[in-house]
């Protein structure tokens, strides 16, 4: 089954420890996008990537960093810099051309 | 900047009520126009789509009609389900692709 896959679904980390999330997608989509979205609120653009090796600063990209070495992931790193990281995190990808975008199940970062 | 105006929550129903909930967005270029549903402790599903003046999207009973002149795109369901509760968002996305313009969201909840 086609699809894009978030790992783990819940996390838990120690304040001022960096953690990386994971999102995977093999639709063959050339565009993937980092969310956070906050308890009762709307999503808000972390950083998005239209192709390989290359990735753009969304809205709130101070605290994070990504990586995209390869079409089918889209790491982020939630680091230390990041004063708020508790949150849920979403990844999305989408095809170049036209811009629907399809979820993953979303990540719960809880910071200790 | 582009824009997305959601008629605000949380709405309360009751099973096999009518269902509209407001969505505006702002007027330039030429946005497809989008409505996702997100059930709780999930990642975002599309629920329908319109890409162009009057075309209407409909699915699971839902519909909404990309309205210029009014510059909406309201949802509407017939009769409501327990199992329609969840929170609802309205997005926009622009011709060239990439970002993706989120409403704020609107919980419903469906009681029996």
């Amino acid at each position: 089954d086609g699809g894009i896959t978030q790992s783990p679904k819940y996390l838990f980390r120690k304040e001022g420890q960096n953690v990386t999330l994971s999102c995977e997608q093999n639709l063959n989509h050339d565009a993937m996008y980092w969310y956070r979205q906050d308890p009762g609120q709307g999503l808000r653009l972390i950083y998005y990537s239209q192709i390989v090796n290359d990735f753009q600063k969304g809205d709130i990209a101070e605290g994070y960093s990504v990586s995209r070495e390869k079409k089918e992931s889209f790491p982020l790193t939630v680091t230390s810099a990041q004063k708020n990281p508790t949150a849920f995190y979403l990844c999305a990808s989408s095809t170049a051309s036209y811009n629907e975008q399809f979820f993953g199940p979303g990540t719960r970062l809880t910071v200790l | 900047g582009n824009s997305v105006t959601q008629m605000e929550g949380p709405v309360t129903l009751s099973e096999e009520a009518f269902l509209t909930i407001n969505c505006t967005y702002t007027a330039t270029g030429y946005p497809s126009l989008f409505w996702y549903v997100q059930y709780p402790g999930e990642g975002l599903q599309l629920l329908l789509k319109a890409t162009k003046a009057d075309d209407k999207g409909s699915n699971k009973g839902f519909e909404a009609t990309y309205r210029k002149e009014t510059t909406s795109f309201h949802l509407e369901k017939g009769s409501v389900q327990v199992s329609d509760s969840a929170v609802y968002f309205c997005l926009r996305g622009e011709t060239s692709g990439s970002r993706l313009t989120f409403g704020e969201g609107t919980q419903l909840t469906v009681n029996p």
